[in-house]
């Protein structure tokens, strides 16, 4: 299996501009995870979904951000419209809720995508 | 918000020596679990501790778990240069189960 795959890695735009994110989890696991990680505020649990439907979404900082997840392999991250704040490195992890009947919350993360906005 | 804070914030020891984090929690837990972090890249699973267990190994890993004071402790044996990354300690608690991580502690391993 190829892990988790998050594109872009590195992406730079322009204060204002919408910004995408985008990430394919592994298959067959039902639970999907996006992380915010800054230096000041360490790992941040933005969103997570359970089997496509958005459970907690708490953590999203504000209105400009936005989080799709239309089918098992794809999600999405938007970010409309960016600020030089949301510069960070964005990760996103999936995991199989359960693994041979046990409950398992073990996550698996991609390599992330680092978000500059100037 | 971070349910758990790791001890030291930073580490650096000589290769072949032992190295121990410490996290700390705040809410009861599911189960605890350990991460590794290198530069520059995503946070790989390390070893898993449910609540109803004391301690696990996993190689030269070795975790400990008290409930009583809500907290967990990380020992690597033996360590090497490529054991430098930073550590975090993640949280499922509740019935939500997603992960809680703490702030990290970053490990050097000099050669």
């Amino acid at each position: 299996d190829a892990g988790v795959i998050q594109s872009p890695r590195h992406e730079v735009t322009e204060m204002g501009q919408e910004v995408t994110l985008r990430c394919k989890p592994i298959s067959g696991h039902n639970s999907l995870f996006w992380y915010r990680q800054t230096m000041m505020r360490g790992l941040e649990l933005l969103i997570y979904f359970n089997n496509n439907v958005p459970i907690d979404d708490s953590g999203m900082p504000e209105d400009r951000f936005s989080a799709k997840m239309p089918n098992a392999s794809f999600s999405t991250l938007k970010i409309q419209p960016s600020e030089p704040r949301d510069s960070a490195v964005y990760f996103c992890a999936s995991s199989s809720q359960r693994t041979g009947g046990i409950l398992n919350t073990e996550a698996f993360f991609g390599q992330g995508t680092r978000l500059t906005v100037v | 918000s971070q349910q758990g804070e790791e001890d030291p914030q930073a580490l650096s020891i000589q290769e072949g020596e032992n190295a121990t984090m410490n996290c700390s929690y705040k809410t009861s837990i599911n189960n605890l679990q350990w991460y590794r972090q290198n530069s520059g890249r995503g946070l790989v699973h390390l070893i898993l501790i449910r609540s109803n267990e004391r301690e696990k190994h996993s190689g030269r890993l070795r975790v400990t778990l008290d409930t009583s004071k809500k907290s967990s402790s990380l020992l690597i044996t033996a360590s090497r240069a490529a054991d430098t990354a930073s550590y975090f300690c993640a949280t499922d608690a509740g019935s939500a189960r997603q992960l809680t991580f703490g702030s990290g502690t970053q490990l050097t391993v000099l050669p």
